[in-house]
This record gives C-alpha cells, sequence and structure tokens, in this order.
C-alpha cells in the first residue's frame, strides 16, 4: 500500500515539450505540496493545495500549473520545458496545513531530465 | 526566505560509530522534523518534535527539541551501514503564524565505512 505515489519515476524529454507529473495520496490527508529538489539535494517548495485550493505559490515560472481535481490528487504540468527544469520533483501530503502537526509524508519522487 | 542551517555538510565515519548532526535557525519554530533521504528515493520521516525540550527516540535514533526553540539535533548510535543516506532538518512556524510551509535545512550526507 503506497502511502504517496507518483507517476512517472523518470521522464526524459526534449525542451520545448509540455509534460505532466501525476501525484497520488491514499492516507486521507487534505494538503499536498510540490517540491523541486536540484542536484545539490536542496529541497524546495514549489506549491500547495489544502482541500483542492491553492495555498501556497511560490515564485515558480508560469511554465509549472498545479492542479488538484480533488484532494487525494495533485498533478504538476509543464510547459515549454526548459534545461534547467531538469530535477527530481517530489509531491507530499499532511493532514491539514493549519496544524502544529504538519508532518509531510513525500512519494519517491519523478527524475525529469530535459535534453 | 527562511534559511536552516544544518550542519556537518556531509560524514564519514566508521560503523559502529555514533553521529550527532544539528540545525539551528535565526527564527523560532514551534515544530521539527527529522527526514532520511535513501538514493533514489524521497525523504522519509524519523522523528517529529512538537515541544521545546522535548528528547524523542526512534530506535537507535535520537532528536531533541532545543529550549529556544531555534535548534534540534539528531543523534545515531552504533552506526550501520544502512544508515548510509542525507539526513534533513525541516523546521514548521505552526498555524497561525502566517507561514504555512516546512523550511528544510541542506542536509547532511552521511557515509558509513564497514
Amino acid at each position: 500500500d503506497t502511502a504517496v505515489s507518483q507517476t512517472p519515476k523518470y521522464l526524459v524529454t526534449q525542451m520545448g515539450n509540455d509534460k505532466s507529473i501525476k501525484c497520488e495520496q491514499n492516507l486521507g490527508h487534505d494538503t499536498m505540496y510540490w517540491y523541486k529538489q536540484d542536484s545539490k539535494k536542496f529541497l524546495k517548495i514549489m506549491f500547495s493545495y489544502n482541500n483542492k485550493e491553492l495555498i501556497i505559490n511560490e515564485t515558480v515560472p508560469n511554465r509549472f500549473s498545479p492542479k488538484s481535481p480533488d484532494k487525494a490528487h495533485l498533478n504538476l504540468h509543464i510547459n515549454s520545458l526548459e534545461l534547467g527544469d531538469s530535477a527530481v520533483y517530489f509531491c507530499a501530503s499532511s493532514q491539514s496545513w493549519d496544524t502544529v502537526y504538519n508532518e509531510q509524508f513525500f512519494g519517491p519522487g519523478t527524475r525529469l531530465t530535459v535534453l | 526566505g527562511q534559511q536552516l542551517n544544518q550542519s556537518p555538510q556531509s560524514m564519514f565515519i566508521q560503523e559502529g560509530e555514533d553521529v550527532s548532526m544539528n540545525c539551528t535557525s535565526s527564527s523560532i519554530f514551534n515544530t521539527w522534523l527529522w527526514y532520511k533521504q535513501d538514493p533514489g528515493e524521497g525523504p522519509v520521516l524519523l522523528i517529529a518534535l512538537y515541544k521545546a525540550g522535548e528528547l524523542t527516540s526512534n530506535g537507535r535514533l535520537t532528536a531533541q527539541f532545543g529550549i529556544t526553540r531555534k535548534d534540534s539535533f539528531l543523534n545515531i548510535s552504533a552506526s550501520i551501514p544502512s544508515d548510509v543516506g542525507i539526513y534533513f532538518c525541516a523546521g514548521h512556524f505552526g498555524p497561525g503564524a502566517g507561514s504555512y510551509q516546512l523550511t528544510f535545512g541542506k542536509g547532511t550526507k552521511l557515509s558509513v565505512i564497514p
């Protein structure tokens, strides 16, 4: 039983293409997140959704658009991919954003390589 | 944005040795979390701390929430090869603080020599 799952695990694509990454959690959590981990392993928050509503939108290019069809799913669509988008993208979820018990559970990651 | 200073950046230790790493912040946190990331995997939560001064163990791991609420440390006793990975601290301001996300340290890369 995978708590937070992401697809695909690996994504190799050409510059300029559009791609999507999907995330699903079966923990019954209200809040989901997207993180980007660069080559130096630094984890940077990109977006957060609570019950399908956007609550965090860090400084991320407009080419990145998250979509949450329901509170168990948070997808990430990237338009016009650039070389600098190459990274590992992690989805995470937590019980709720407005509680002290904000333990976040991470998916296995999607390694995106832009050629 | 808020930064956490995590040290050391990397460690090479002999199997069986104890390990200590810490995180400091210029701001007060209400929650400290410690994660471990294995190669090719996502971070896995090890220990969560909610009260200043709290000392919590998880097997050979022990973590403490600093009294000032600006720091936390993680100890690993009697290290084994599977302890290899990157350890991250993360702080959370808590509800009502105007900030909803976790702030992560830059990680401590642990290597264990058999």
